[in-house]
């Protein structure tokens, strides 16, 4: 595709549940990055992978989170056992490689009530 | 730990004016800094990129300048538009091959009136 797709564009779940969030990220791009932004804020930091490995994961914030890209393109975000806390906006972006750009999806509206 | 703040936090301006927005860190030693607009419900859209070496970066009726040793920077935008409303964001990278981890300020909001 033509940007960073994120799916789902919303999702509600409930306190206690798994959640996946999925991100395509341009062709090529080699460098992949997911952020957190609660509302009012600027994105947070949570993981950066260079191709199929994580190369930062400094940002996670407990063992609940945990985030795969197992080909190197597509990765997945999940998150056990949610929280009221965990709901925020989850933004993933690409970019040509670990110099380039960023370029970010519409992020995935996580809801946990 | 680095720290990105940005003021004002909301910017209320006529059409056509043209205005600054300020964003500041508390660590000097950075890799590149980014401008970003963010429209509501929508990711975020680099709109200019400073590397540390630079002191500026121009694309159209946007100016950002960067001055390393105090910590700062600005987002100059020429004669304002309603279609320039959104929020504009501030990041700051902090390491070679890693431009892409950003710590970001918490934004202005801009509303552009007709």
């Amino acid at each position: 595709g033509a940007g960073v797709s994120q799916t789902p564009s919303n999702k509600v779940t409930e306190k206690g549940k798994y959640v996946e969030l999925r991100c395509d990220p341009i062709s090529g791009h080699t460098a992949l990055y997911w952020y957190r932004q609660s509302l009012g804020q600027g994105p947070e930091f949570l993981i950066y992978f260079q191709g199929t490995g994580a190369a930062d994961d400094s940002g996670l914030p407990n063992d609940r989170f945990f985030a795969v890209r197992p080909e190197g393109s597509v990765s997945t975000l999940k998150i056990q056992r949610t929280e009221r806390g965990d709901s925020a906006v989850y933004l993933c972006a690409s970019s040509y490689t670990g110099v380039s750009p960023l370029h970010f999806g519409n992020g995935t509206r996580l809801t946990v009530t | 730990k680095q720290e990105v703040t940005q003021i004002p936090a909301a910017l209320s301006v006529p059409e056509g004016e043209n205005l600054v927005l300020n964003c500041s860190f508390t660590d000097s030693a950075i890799y590149n800094l980014q401008w970003f607009r963010q429209d509501p419900g929508k990711g975020l859209t680099s709109l200019l990129l400073i590397q540390s070496s630079q002191r500026e970066q121009t694309s159209g009726r946007l100016n950002a300048s960067l001055d390393k040793s105090s910590g700062r920077s600005t987002l100059y935008i020429a004669a304002s538009q309603p279609g320039d409303s959104a929020t504009y964001l501030c990041a700051v990278g902090g390491a070679y091959n890693q431009g892409g981890k950003l710590i970001f300020g918490q934004g202005t909001e801009l509303s552009v009136k007709p």
